[in-house]
């Protein structure tokens, strides 16, 4: 089965940039989808397809994907930011969806 | 405004039997596959099942294969997910999602405890 590494957590200041690396072997030759999660509520979805933000999602959020290395981008951090951050791709070998482990994004 | 409503969670001891539903509303919902996905306490997202827009194809994780039954009603807008002969660690948050390329819309949750 298809493996996504996420980093357990990582911290930011407010007003700086988060990247949260999510690592696969070739990652960048799949589509890779970023959820957030903040306690107590369900996952939303914040970056599809790589390096496309559904309907609502600030411009704040943004993806990147190359190499075996795909990177959420969350720039101008506010404290609201603070959430679990989650990748998914679709494991071709498996056919089904395959999530990383979330990284836990502190903002100081 | 797309919705996803997901019941039927509750206590079950081990090797017992539940049926979760997912009502949708706001969405053509048989135009979508739709999926579960779970969360045990304090850990990570882990997909469970998955089903096309017509029921035509089903999927499921290895560690539910067997045991677990997605089904959809398109007259109804209702998803549901039979659960059977269920363990420990299948405890957990059990959410309803839009999709199963990515998931785009996600219910609440309702939440399965299997212990004696």
């Amino acid at each position: 089965s298809y493996v996504l590494t996420q980093p357990p957590s990582v911290s930011v200041a407010p007003g700086q940039t988060a990247r949260i690396p999510c690592g696969g072997n070739n990652i960048g030759s799949k589509s890779v989808h970023w959820y957030q999660q903040k306690p107590g509520q369900a996952p939303v979805l914040v970056v599809y397809d790589d390096v496309d933000r559904p309907s609502g999602i600030p411009e704040r959020f943004s993806g990147s994907n190359s190499g075996n290395t795909a990177t959420l981008t969350i720039s101008r951090v506010e404290a609201g930011d603070e959430a679990d951050y989650c990748c998914q791709v679709w494991d071709t070998n498996g056919d089904h969806p395959v999530f990383g482990g979330g990284t836990k994004l502190t903002v100081l | 405004e797309e919705q996803l409503l997901e019941s039927g969670g509750g206590l079950v001891q081990p090797g017992g039997s539940l049926r979760l539903s997912c009502a949708a509303s706001g969405l053509t919902f048989s135009n979508y596959g739709m999926s579960w996905v779970r969360q045990a306490p304090g850990k990570g997202l882990e997909w469970v099942s998955a089903i096309s827009d017509s029921s035509s194809r089903t999927y499921y994780a290895d560690s539910v294969k067997g045991r677990f039954t997605i089904s959809r009603d398109n007259s109804k807008n209702t998803l549901y997910l039979q659960m059977n002969n269920l363990r420990a660690e299948d405890t957990a948050v059990y959410y309803c999602a839009k999709g199963h390329w990515n998931f785009q819309r996600w219910g609440q949750g309702t939440l399965v405890t299997v212990s004696s």
